[in-house]
């Protein structure tokens, strides 16, 4: 119950594409979902993050979608460039007891150019 | 922008040594972290810290697993008889529960080479 499942394990997108990133959780206790981007031999960094009160949730060009009776989210990232390419993690955390992160699987996107 | 420091940045051990992490946490977060990442896997939790304590550890955080907070602004994960398996890149974090969005900073990780 504690598992965040993410797919795809990898993507490939053109240049200006839309890449589309899906996880999904069975823990309702989740209240926090934040989306890292990290690229390679660095820590992961915060992307974009919602709480399941809203829907949806846009920075620039990045856009998460929540559908919280489905208990299912997405990364959006609109106009895809080179320099995202990178290692995308969802993660789920509970603001009760030590909030610690469950990440999903990973992941890596390539865009071509 | 505060960050999450860590050293080494990589770390090369023999099998049975013990090792010791380092991290220089956000100095008003209040819970510490240590997560790990084995090449091409998901990252996952070890420990948390919080008041000077554990709160909560997961099933790879061992008895060979220690973690300790020295002084006001070091936190170290030791690991005292290292294996093959524990090669991964180690990651701290911190956070200030009191920050929904930005609350959760990850250092740039300690590669840990066991051979």
């Amino acid at each position: 119950q504690q598992q965040v499942k993410q797919s795809p394990q990898s993507l490939i997108v053109q240049k200006g594409g839309i890449s589309i990133i899906n996880c999904a959780y069975e823990n309702t206790a989740f209240d926090y979902f934040p989306w890292y981007q990290q690229f390679p031999g660095k820590g992961p960094a915060l992307l974009i993050a919602i709480r399941p009160d809203v829907s949806e949730k846009k920075e620039g060009r990045f856009t998460i979608s929540f559908n919280k009776s489905a208990k299912q989210f997405s990364l959006h990232i609109m106009d895809s460039q080179p320099g995202d390419s990178a290692t995308y993690f969802c993660a789920a955390r509970t603001r009760q007891g030590a909030q610690k992160l469950v990440f999903g699987q990973g992941t890596r996107l390539t865009i071509n150019p | 922008e505060p960050e999450v420091t860590q050293t080494p940045s990589h770390q090369v051990t023999q099998m049975g040594q013990e090792v010791i992490l380092r991290c220089v946490p956000i100095s008003n977060h209040l819970y510490f972290y240590w997560y790990r990442q084995i090449l091409g896997q998901k990252v996952e939790f070890l420990v948390s810290f919080y008041n000077n304590e554990i709160s909560e550890k997961s099933e790879i955080f061992d008895d060979q697993f220690s973690v300790e907070r020295p002084d006001g602004s070091n936190f170290t994960l030791k690991i005292r008889s290292t294996k093959l398996e524990d090669s991964a890149m180690y990651f701290c974090a911190s956070s200030d529960p009191g920050l929904f969005r930005d609350g959760y900073t990850f250092g740039s990780g300690t590669r840990l080479t066991v051979v």
